[in-house]
């Protein structure tokens, strides 16, 4: 069964620039999951879709945005990007968000802004 | 206060030493506990996935709840330098869809 698929692997942007990261989710899962990971923060909470719809929303700016298709694909987009944007963003997925279910990650889309 | 205290580490033992990491936690809606297992360049991979207090026991791993002190635990026994990662601990609380996360440990295994 293959796993959470992340595109693209790596990414380098400068300032003012916006970008899409994808996350394909584990097949059967309708959960969708973001979050960013950095040295100083750890991971953090962007987002969660279930259905097309955005059921949580953690605490950054409306820079962030996401949406979920109805296959459950995912994507991610940052616009304007600032130097603290940098960080590795990973997706996770699960069946349906339901707190008896684990989430599964993938390897994460590693952000560079310049 | 970070919701989540994760032991921070760095933690290097020789191999075959048994492991204990620990996080503590403040939020009392925290129902189900998991840790993740991250290597270098990688994503998180599920560990161990618990709810209730006392133990649960995987192989080598054995991961330990206590509800009542708020405080979790996994022990790695007869460690292997492959057991070389950061460690997360994760939570999810019966109020939204979301995990909240210690900061990590990072773990070497000497051989």
């Amino acid at each position: 069964k293959a796993g959470v698929t992340q595109t693209p692997r790596y990414l380098i942007k400068t300032r003012g620039q916006q970008v899409t990261l994808s996350c394909s989710p584990i097949s059967g899962h309708r959960s969708v999951s973001w979050y960013q990971q950095t040295p100083g923060q750890g991971l953090q909470f962007l987002f969660e879709y279930f259905s097309e719809t955005q059921r949580n929303k953690g605490n950054f700016p409306g820079r962030f945005s996401g949406r979920q298709f109805s296959n459950s694909r995912s994507e991610m987009n940052v616009s304007t990007l600032e130097l603290g944007d940098s960080a590795l963003y990973l997706c996770a997925s699960s069946l349906d968000g339901q707190r008896n279910q684990p989430q599964h990650f993938g390897d994460g889309t590693r952000l560079s802004i310049l | 206060q970070k919701e989540v205290e994760q032991d921070p580490g760095p933690l290097s033992v020789p191999e075959g030493a048994i492991v204990s990491l620990n996080c503590t936690y403040s939020n009392s809606a925290f129902q189900y506990f998991m840790w993740y297992r991250q290597y270098s360049r990688k994503g998180p991979e599920l560990l161990m996935y618990t709810y209730s207090s006392g133990n649960k026991e995987d192989g080598r791993f054995t991961a330990q709840v206590d509800k009542s002190s708020k405080y979790i635990s996994l022990f790695i026994r007869d460690s292997q330098p492959s057991d070389s990662a950061t460690y997360l601990c994760a939570m999810w609380s019966s109020n939204d869809y979301k995990l909240s996360f210690g900061a990590g440990t990072t773990v070497t295994v000497r051989a």
